[in-house]
């Protein structure tokens, strides 16, 4: 059973439009993590939470931000969309920053 | 951080042994030695860790050298599923998983 559940697989919004990306777990993990993956590269962190502390990383643009409700759930929210924000966005969890970290499979979003 | 070098591709036959090795040779002394791989359309999969003695799992093996400058992972037979890009990452005590380019694996039937 998939551990880390990302809805939905394929996401379409128009440029500019907001959107919102959502990520559940069923480990009860403390850390949820957000990776932006662009075509042929690696993932890269856009930020991660500790229970509610919300960690950005220096280079996340503005555009993007998270929340938190609860230990299982988490959402990625994107302001307004621009076509070089076409990526496949990737929730992991782990149960301590330094322990392995479980990847959802990802949501794709495509910008028209 | 520490800088990762791994090869860009490599090929195996089906039910070979396969050796992926990363260059890690800024490593501190505090880093952990984490291996994921990430199949076509999935999410990257946690493979195995270390920090200084060799380690197994069902999935793999990993050998680190003496000096920690470099790894190899360790894939006893391989098969069609393992087919794969396996990332090599450093890690400190911090959250953050940094990916380099890795290696993508092809596997011969």
């Amino acid at each position: 059973d998939a551990m880390v559940i990302q809805n939905p697989r394929y996401q379409v919004t128009q440029f500019g439009k907001p959107v919102t990306l959502s990520c559940s777990q069923t480990l009860n993990h403390n850390v949820m993590y957000w990776y932006q993956q662009k075509s042929s590269q690696a993932p890269k962190l856009l930020f991660h939470y500790y229970d509610k502390d919300f960690n950005n990383e220096a280079d996340t643009p503005d555009n993007f931000q998270s929340r938190r409700p609860n230990t299982s759930f988490c959402f990625l929210d994107i302001r307004s969309p621009g076509l070089g924000d076409a990526a496949m966005y990737l929730c992991a969890v782990s149960s301590e920053g330094n322990q392995p970290q479980h990847f959802g499979d990802g949501t794709r979003l495509s910008i028209l | 951080d520490a800088k990762t070098t791994q090869p860009n591709s490599m090929e195996s036959n089906e039910e070979e042994p396969v050796h992926l090795p990363c260059n890690h040779s800024t490593i501190s002394g505090t880093d952990y030695i984490h291996w994921y791989r990430q199949l076509p359309s999935q999410g990257p999969e946690y493979v195995i860790h270390g920090l200084t003695s060799n380690v197994n799992n069902r999935m793999a093996s990993l050998a680190i050298a003496e000096d920690r400058k470099s790894s190899t992972l360790i894939l006893h037979r391989a098969t069609l599923r393992d087919a794969a890009v396996y990332y090599c990452i450093p890690q400190a005590s911090s959250y953050k998983l940094i990916f380099g380019s890795g290696t993508r694996l092809l596997v011969r039937p």
